[in-house]
């Protein structure tokens, strides 16, 4: 039961471009998605959210777009650094309540010098 | 800046056992969490804690696994009678609220079960 997936296990960008993590979710009732980013060796780091009144969020080089008619949303970031190197996770639930929410297996970003 | 600690790091055990995982959240944080993430697969929500007791659980947190914040910083996970299917890395978070975009991690701690 994948409720929040993310199709592409591993992403490989060159530093100083755009880097695109998408995710796509089944359960129509979600209405609040977040980004996590996860280093090896420690634990998840909230990075960005949107709830389902907005079609996207900015925060610095962080964008996350939300297409909901298409049970979508992606995690863009501009310019991309090294340091962003991780593994991304999206989560997504119907409130904003971190009991519930449901995440998606990661993608892992490598951003090459 | 503030962080969630958790103890011990790795902790190998033989199927059978108890195991009791340790977190400290932050200090002024009031709401607790367990995730589990088994190699390879997502990170999936065990259990949240407020007010000392539990407020949700999933339906992996079955009669083997509980929850208790024994004093004033300390927030335990103890898993009964370990099976090998257990052997994952289980993160503790905290929040001050109860909003997901304000929980806090910690490192996780890798338990292996024999």
């Amino acid at each position: 039961d994948q409720q929040v997936k993310q199709n592409s296990p591993s992403l490989s960008v060159q530093e100083g471009r755009i880097s695109i993590l998408n995710c796509d979710y089944t359960n129509s009732m979600f209405d609040y998605f977040l980004w996590y980013k996860k280093y090896p060796a420690e634990g998840p780091t909230f990075l960005i959210s949107i709830s389902s009144i907005k079609d996207k969020n900015e925060d610095g080089r962080f964008t996350v777009f939300l297409n909901k008619s298409a049970k979508h949303l992606s995690l863009h970031i501009v310019p991309s650094q090294p340091g962003d190197s991780a593994v991304y996770f999206c989560a997504a639930s119907t409130d904003n309540y971190g009991q519930n929410f449901v995440f998606g297996p990661g993608t892992r970003l490598s951003v090459l010098p | 800046e503030p962080e969630v600690t958790q103890t011990p790091s790795h902790q190998v055990t033989q199927m059978g056992q108890e195991v009791i995982l340790r977190c400290v959240p932050i200090s002024n944080h009031l709401y607790f969490y367990w995730y589990r993430q088994i190699l390879g697969q997502k990170v999936e929500f065990l259990v949240s804690f407020y007010n000392n007791e539990i407020s949700e659980k999933s339906e992996i947190f079955d009669d083997q696994f509980s929850v208790e914040r024994p004093d004033g910083s300390n927030f335990t996970l103890k898993i009964r009678s370990t099976k090998l299917e257990d052997s994952a890395m289980y993160f503790c978070a905290s929040t001050v609220g109860r909003g997901g975009d304000t929980q806090y991690f910690g490192p996780g701690t890798r338990l292996t079960v024999l």
